[in-house]
């Protein structure tokens, strides 16, 4: 049982370096979360998808990119990546169900020289 | 704006004891999801319990089990038997069409 798995779980950038963040879901469901973990400040979301094809954004979207082209898959891009977005990002899927909880990835811990 | 506050940052328990984590929340919503979530050092986020709002009974699972007051926006979690393994984050979080996560209670567990 898979569940929500984020690819990779470390990385180290440069300032201005770019990158994608994986997660992929096998639980089909529609929605999918990205969110970043800072000390003292619990998850934070930065965007969320409701579907294939469609994002939204959330609290802190600045300076991040998405795309959900396939419904399992939600990428999370840093086009020119600061100091500020290191951090540990979580990505987590749920069904339409808004009683439904969200299920998580063990996380990614990117940190950004 | 929908906040959630966790006003305890840290707490300890001895093992076998019994813990409350404290939770606030606003919202002018009438229908809405109340979760607390558990985060070992592992770095994992595990479900622990989920509450309805429109239920009036409390939820429990095993050894937790929630104080839910809707009038007062309160959503503490018990923990009776504490053990080793409840050493954790725990967030406090609802959800209307997103999850609002509070800041989390470091609970740390000794024998």
């Amino acid at each position: 049982n898979a569940g929500v798995t984020q690819t990779p779980k470390f990385r180290v950038l440069k300032t201005g370096q770019s990158m994608t963040l994986l997660c992929a879901q096998d639980m089909n469901h529609e929605y999918m979360y990205w969110y970043r973990q800072d000390p003292g400040m619990g998850l934070r979301l930065i965007h969320y998808s409701v579907g294939e094809g469609t994002t939204a954004k959330g609290e802190v979207p600045d300076g991040y990119n998405v795309s959900r082209l396939k419904k399992q898959n939600f990428l999370l891009g840093l086009e020119s990546a600061a100091p500020s977005q290191t951090s540990v990002y979580f990505c987590a899927s749920s069904s339409r169900q808004v009683n439904q909880p969200q299920h998580f990835g063990d996380g990614t811990r990117l940190s950004i020289l | 704006a929908q906040t959630v506050t966790q006003s305890q940052p840290e707490m300890s328990v001895q093992e076998a004891e019994t813990v409350t984590l404290s939770c606030t929340y606003d919202t002018s919503e009438s229908n809405y999801y109340l979760f607390w979530y558990k985060q070992p050092p592992s770095r994992q986020m595990i479900l622990v319990i989920r509450q309805e709002a429109y239920k009036q009974q409390n939820a429990t699972e095993n050894r937790f089990s929630v104080n839910f007051q809707k009038a007062a926006k309160s959503f503490s979690l018990k923990i009776s038997d504490s053990q080793l393994g409840d050493t954790a984050m725990y967030f406090c979080a609802f959800n209307t069409d997103k999850l609002i996560f509070g800041t989390g209670t470091r609970l740390q567990v000794f024998p």
